[in-house]
């Protein structure tokens, strides 16, 4: 069966430090991916997609990440974070272009410490 | 703000009563979802609409729960006979182009 895998539950990091979450999913062809940001009482908002093209994908706030179809993983990263990245990221997949439903990962919560 | 609004945010039920939840997707979005979010897990899959078509639904939903979409417009979930279990957050998000626009979520916590 499909499934998304974030690792991480909780990562803590210093403000200005480096950030990289990771996500590695299961399935038969390329699917198509995507990280939300998920701030508390706030609804999840999209941070950026891969369909296809270049594997390393630009999105909002600074964000991105790299699609590796070796290791089925498209792991998030950002070179200096801010105390407002506070959140919880989920990665999640759809399983092809003409579907909307998504397969989320159990999320990975983001602490940052000034 | 997304543009998708759901009502009411917060739900505290006794067990055993009826609960409707309501989305309002983004008006020209023609498909809307609706997912349940437990703590600690990313939202899971209940149900999809394409205008007023329900297209598919999740085994998570149980014969108490049901979802329309009169006229392709707003959205209705209702959970009859809540059980402790059905205690969650519980997203609607409308779609275009492919991006979900998620609404900011109805917490049901059921006493």
């Amino acid at each position: 069966a499909q499934s998304v895998t974030q690792p991480d539950i909780h990562i803590t990091v210093s403000e200005g430090a480096s950030l990289e979450l990771r996500c590695n999913y299961s399935y038969g062809a390329t699917p198509y991916l995507f990280w939300y940001v998920q701030s508390p009482g706030q609804g999840l908002q999209l941070l950026l997609k891969y369909f296809s093209g270049d594997t390393l994908v630009q999105g909002i706030k600074g964000f991105e990440a790299e699609f590796k179809r070796s290791q089925s993983s498209f792991n998030l990263r950002k070179p200096s974070v801010h105390w407002s990245d506070a959140a919880e990221y989920f990665c999640a997949v759809a399983l092809s272009y003409n579907t909307d439903k998504l397969i989320f990962g159990t999320g990975t919560r983001l602490q940052v410490f000034p | 703000d997304t543009g998708v609004s759901q009502d009411p945010r917060h739900k505290i039920t006794k067990r055993g009563q009826n609960v409707t939840f309501r989305c309002d997707p983004i008006s020209e979005h023609n498909r809307l979802y609706w997912y349940r979010q437990t703590l600690g897990q990313g939202p899971e899959f209940l149900t999809y609409f394409q205008n007023e078509a329900q297209l598919e639904k999740s085994r998570l939903l149980s014969d108490r729960f049901s979802a329309e979409r009169p006229k392709g417009s707003f959205s209705t979930l209702e959970i009859q006979r809540t059980e402790q279990g059905d205690s969650a957050m519980y997203l609607c998000a409308s779609i275009k182009n492919t991006e979900a626009f998620f609404g900011q979520g109805t917490r049901l916590t059921v006493v």
